[in-house]
């Protein structure tokens, strides 16, 4: 089975702070992606990453930044964090061309920024 | 650009009953596919079933099946047999053809009444 996993479920943080999430991915994909998820605005795509050292901007860049320094890590990392971030960020992982490009997501993590 | 449209914010199905959960897409790619997820109130985003925009037969996972109308440009999902663990959020999505980006409909409540 696929397996994606996220440094937290659960995240408070103060204004201003620098926040790392992590994500872990143990099945040797490509390709992987951090989305925020907010009530009425769906899922929006922040940052993905096709390969090591490699990052493209997604559709809500803006405060936000990327490491991918290892195959099966991806960090989202908020650079100055403000109470407009909080929301659900979910971390996914996946594979392009073999058939079905299928995007495996971890558990999420609810960030409150106070 | 690619869109994904899910007409119904709320849906009842009785235990044990069928349930049709609508998606309509739009896209100009010739190639795209097209996933639903399930998300229940943990948060994590579960993958359902994938339909590749060239694949000839439906595509069916356990008790999941996507009803897929290219003409019409819509990719239903159809669970049989509702059970009271399939209470929970669905999102239907898509990507397109050179695009690792996923397109997330707004999602569809779905509650399961014993």
């Amino acid at each position: 089975d696929v397996k994606v996993t996220q440094s937290s479920r659960y995240l408070v943080k103060r204004t201003g702070e620098k926040v790392f999430l992590e994500c872990v991915q143990d099945m040797d994909h490509e390709n992987m992606f951090w989305y925020r998820q907010d009530p009425g605005l769906g899922l929006r795509l922040i940052y993905f990453s096709y390969d090591v050292k490699m990052k493209e901007k997604g559709d809500i860049p803006e405060g936000y930044s990327v490491s991918r320094e290892k195959k099966e890590r991806f960090s989202l990392i908020l650079e100055s964090a403000s109470t407009n971030q909080t929301s659900m960020y979910l971390c996914a992982s996946g594979t392009p061309g073999q058939g079905t490009d299928t995007q495996y997501f971890g558990p999420g993590t609810r960030l409150t920024v106070l | 650009a690619q869109k994904i449209t899910q007409t119904q914010p709320g849906m009842f199905v009785q235990e044990k009953e069928a349930v049709t959960l609508d998606c309509t897409y739009d896209t100009s790619d010739p190639s795209y596919g097209l996933f639903w997820y399930k998300q229940p109130s943990s948060g994590e985003m579960i993958f359902l079933i994938y339909q590749g925009s060239y694949d000839q037969q439906n595509a069916t996972e356990g008790r999941y099946s996507l009803n897929f109308q290219k003409a019409r440009k819509s990719a239903n999902l159809v669970i049989s047999a509702s059970q009271l663990g399939d209470s929970a959020m669905y999102f239907c999505a898509m990507t397109g053809a050179g695009s690792y980006q996923l397109t997330f409909g707004k999602g569809t409540k779905l509650s399961v009444i014993p």
